[in-house]
């Protein structure tokens, strides 16, 4: 299987953005690159994906390198609420059952200070 | 909004017992999975399912066993509990054919055995 490698923790300003980096250099080429939040008690939350260009949505940017072996999740303005680990996730093909699984690394967690 | 329910939020048993974790998602997705989270390890795939009484074995299968006998409900189940399966239990769930999605998560059971 694929992995992602993160680092364990990163510190932002409040209002300021944070580029989240993962390496995923064993990705296959029909892995899709997840991004995921959990906060504290409660389970992952689902952020942002793609699978070969860059993707913005309401909560973040997820910039995909070329050789898609590594990935950036941007924040642009960091808030207090932002504090979670992140997990940078590759939702990988299953040949046997023609089917998906989601396969996470350890997360980064992100601390915010106000 | 996609629901998807453990039955516990808290578990305590003792080492020996059979011990039933229960999920249920409201969304008609194919695709069930069950992770633990340990500190410092993320997100470990124990079992998921692809459809009803199918199944198939994540990275740590080892101890455990599932049940899908209805689309909506997958149950992990601890076959003789051990105190290192103390551990927080994730169930998740996901649409196994479309490709643009997510996996979405339960608020997870802590389990503690004693």
């Amino acid at each position: 299987d694929a992995k992602t490698t993160q680092p364990n923790s990163m510190e932002s300003n409040e209002e300021e953005p944070v580029h989240l980096p993962c390496n995923h250099s064993t990705i296959s080429g029909t892995d899709y690159i997840h991004w995921y939040r959990q906060l504290p008690s409660q389970g992952p939350e689902y952020v942002i994906h793609g699978l070969t260009s860059n993707v913005n949505n309401r909560m973040a940017s997820l910039a995909i390198a070329e050789d898609r072996k590594s990935s950036t999740l941007i924040l642009h303005r960091a808030t207090l609420r932002d504090a979670a680990v992140y997990y940078c996730i590759l939702r990988a093909f299953i040949n046997t059952s023609g089917t998906y699984k989601y396969i996470f690394g350890t997360g980064t967690r992100l601390k915010v200070l106000a | 909004d996609v629901k998807v329910t453990q039955s516990s939020r808290y578990l305590v048993k003792r080492t020996g017992e059979k011990v039933f974790l229960e999920c249920v998602q409201d969304m008609d997705h194919e695709n069930m999975f069950w992770y633990r989270q340990d500190p410092g390890l993320g997100l470990r795939l124990i079992y998921f399912s692809y459809d009803v009484k199918m199944k198939e074995k994540g990275d740590i299968p080892e101890g455990y066993s599932v049940s899908r006998e209805k689309k909506e409900r997958f149950s992990l189940i601890l076959e003789s509990a051990s105190t290192n399966q103390t551990s927080m239990y994730l169930c998740a769930s996901s649409y196994s054919y479309i490709l643009n999605t997510e996996a979405f998560f339960g608020q997870g059971t802590r389990l503690t055995v004693v």
